[in-house]
């Protein structure tokens, strides 16, 4: 059984960087019928999709967050990461990564169990 | 961007009540619209794919429906442990996009 854990600082100045990884067990992260994503939440507001990586080449990141964002994949220790440059109190929020279907209804499962990240000084 | 339009943003029910949520997307995504359930301090989880089709693992007494812009989660008897915060999410298109979500909360 899949399962994703992130992992990062949880306090991060602003106009600073915001580095995350996620650690994917129990399946490849080289699976070709799978996208990794993440997605963020801001506490007691909605879920915003972040962007995803698809087998270490493809990438969509959100029009929103486009200019800010990069994702990679680390296949040798089956992690992927999230990089958010520039950031200011809005992007204080609880971090998921999670796993896509590719090529089918794309739905998003399993999540990991999220990290909290406060963008201060 | 295709919007997302969840209603109510949150009700009040009792146990054993028959609880729906609406979704409205802001246009046709056929049938690529999935429901989650997120419990507080939780990731969400997968309840309903395909609009209609139950996760494994989900209990029956959810089940979804509709197509194209509007689409309903419908809980037949509320138990305990469904009161949580209900998010739709289409996948017709990118950027990925949710509903702002729908708490359900004890009468």
């Amino acid at each position: 059984q899949v399962q994703l854990q992130e992992s990062g600082p949880g306090l991060v100045k602003p106009s600073q960087t915001l580095s995350l990884t996620c650690t994917v067990s129990g399946g490849s992260i080289s699976s070709r019928s799978h996208y990794w994503s993440w997605i963020r939440q801001p506490a007691g507001k909605g879920l915003e999709w972040i962007g995803r990586i698809y087998t270490s080449e493809s990438t969509y990141y959100n029009p929103s967050l486009k200019s800010r964002v990069s994702i990679s994949v680390d296949t040798s220790k089956n992690q992927f990461s999230l990089k958010l440059t520039s950031v200011t109190a809005a992007d204080t929020a609880t971090y998921y990564c999670a796993r896509e279907d590719y090529g089918g209804d794309n739905w998003f499962d399993p999540w990991g169990q999220g990290i909290l990240v406060t963008v201060s000084s | 961007d295709i919007q997302m339009t969840q209603s109510p943003s949150s009700l009040s029910a009792s146990i054993g009540d028959r609880v729906t949520i609406t979704c409205r997307a802001s246009q046709s995504i056929s049938k690529y619209l999935k429901w989650y359930q997120q419990r507080p301090g939780k990731a969400p989880k997968l309840l309903i794919y395909g609009a209609s089709t139950l996760q494994s693992g989900a209990p029956s007494r959810f089940s979804g429906s509709g197509s194209g812009t509007d689409f309903t989660l419908t809980i037949s008897s509320l138990q305990p442990e469904d009161f949580a915060t209900y998010y739709c999410q289409q996948s017709y298109t990118n950027p990925r996009t949710f509903g702002q979500g729908t708490k359900v909360e004890i009468k």
